[in-house]
């Protein structure tokens, strides 16, 4: 990977689940971001952490950022079907992102 | 208008020749990006424009890729004499600033298939 590792690699849940889905780099940066991708389709924004900031909510989303431990995490909260993607996280330093492997999300009714 | 659009959406070349592939970033955004996707895999980057001018391109296999981003014209991304392995989706992305806080927005892909 270019930067680091996602885990886990794939997560199978229940409608309504919460799903956790976490994300580790090595270099230093200035904001962490996370994407959605639908099948065939780019990606997504999804939500926007700064280097200085620890957690961030944006609607069912929750990420959490531990720059000492090069780590964030993505919850998203009472699951729904059409949150059935792949979810990358992305670290950006010196305007250029660089992407994990993506956590691939399916989601039942 | 506020969607990053690529064209073709799908490209299919047999080894050795060229590929093209263009990309109009949105209105007034500075920074463009290419992004290489293999097999739904994680995005490596290629290059990365600020206006017309090549801002980083440490991702960019040079010996057969080559990128433009000229005033008045959609960006390209041009492969020449693709190989096999060059077969993936290729993402364009654009965002407003350098450095700041923003979030890029891609567009679509093109799916390029070498056979």
């Amino acid at each position: 990977s270019q930067q680091g590792e996602e885990d886990p690699q794939a997560l199978s849940i229940q409608e309504g689940e919460n799903a956790t889905m976490n994300c580790s780099y090595k270099t230093s940066i200035n904001n962490l971001q996370w994407y959605r991708q639908n099948s065939g389709r780019g990606l997504v924004h999804l939500i926007l952490i700064r280097s200085n900031e620890r957690e961030k909510h944006s609607g069912r989303l929750r990420v959490t950022l531990d720059t000492s431990k090069k780590s964030s995490s993505l919850l998203i909260t009472a699951s729904r079907a059409a949150d059935t993607a792949s979810y990358f996280c992305a670290t950006a330093l010196y305007n250029k992102l660089i992407f994990g492997a993506g956590t691939r999300l399916a989601v039942h009714p | 208008g506020e969607e990053v659009a690529q064209t073709p959406k799908h490209l299919v070349r047999g080894e050795g020749q060229k590929a093209k592939l263009y990309c109009a970033p949105i209105k007034g955004h500075s920074y463009v990006f290419w992004y290489q996707q293999v097999l739904k895999n994680e995005f490596k980057f290629l290059i990365s424009f600020q206006n017309e001018n090549v801002f980083d391109e440490t991702g960019m296999p040079k010996e057969r890729f080559s990128a433009k981003c000229l005033p008045n014209s959609p960006c390209s991304l041009e492969i020449q004499a693709t190989k096999l392995e060059d077969s993936a989706v290729y993402f364009c992305a654009s965002s407003p600033r350098q450095y700041d806080n923003y979030g890029y927005t891609f567009g679509s892909g093109t799916r390029l298939t070498v056979v």
